[in-house]
């Protein structure tokens, strides 16, 4: 069954530091895509990065990587030079499909992050 | 500018009403969904949506309902409200596979 799993229920980390928030998950499609948002106090979800199942590259997105270990089904968020403003909730999700015609999207329990000046 | 919109922000509601709560987007998007999102638990995954008239359940369907008459527009139904379904209510629309969702602010759903 499809399923993702983030076990830092809270991190913190230092202003100008990295951070990495863990993300791994299950599933029997070899084709899926994985995905990090941010869920400020404000509630809104953003986007952050991607990654697909069949690139042989971790994505980049400014000072966002994704570390995908595909062996161990691992999708790690790395967030470098942490500033204050990325204290948030970071949400792992992975969308699979088609199989009955969507692509079902589920996410992870999530992370809050705390930086510390 | 693409736009998900939900009907509404908060919204207070009796044990054993009807509750519709409503989704439009302007992205031309196949794929809907409704997830819950409690503390500690993230978001869950009620129905989606990847047609018009088409719906899968997700994790936890049970209470719960979908319509999708227009492409546009995304509807969950709660059939008989309980006190359990107080939660935040998000809605998502996205497109394929490797391009992301985009989400409503959110309903505040409150059961007395």
């Amino acid at each position: 069954a499809q399923k993702i799993t983030q076990t830092q229920p809270g991190m913190f980390v230092q202003e100008k530091e990295a951070v990495t928030l863990d993300c791994t998950y299950d599933t029997s499609d070899p084709s899926y895509g994985l995905f990090w948002y941010k869920q400020p106090s404000s509630g809104e979800m953003i986007f952050l990065i991607y990654q697909g199942s069949y690139d042989q590259q971790n994505a980049t997105e400014g000072r966002y990587s994704l570390n995908f270990q595909k062996a161990r089904k691992s999708a790690n968020l790395v967030i470098s030079a942490s500033q204050l403003g990325d204290s948030a909730m970071y949400f792992c999700a992975m969308r699979e499909g088609p199989n009955t015609g969507g692509f079902k999207t589920i996410f992870g329990a999530g992370t809050r992050l705390f930086v510390k000046a | 500018d693409v736009k998900v919109t939900q009907s509404s922000r908060y919204l207070v509601k009796r044990t054993g009403e009807k509750v519709f709560l409503e989704c439009v987007q302007d992205m031309d998007h196949e794929n809907m969904f409704w997830y819950r999102q409690d503390p500690g638990l993230g978001l869950r995954l009620i129905y989606f949506s990847y047609d018009v008239k088409m719906k899968e359940k997700g994790d936890i369907p049970e209470g719960y309902s979908v319509s999708r008459e227009k492409k546009e527009r995304f509807s969950l139904i709660l059939e008989s409200a309980s006190t359990n379904q107080t939660s935040m209510y998000l809605c998502a629309s996205g497109g394929t596979m490797n391009t992301e969702a985009f989400f409503g602010q959110g309903t505040r759903l409150t059961v007395v």
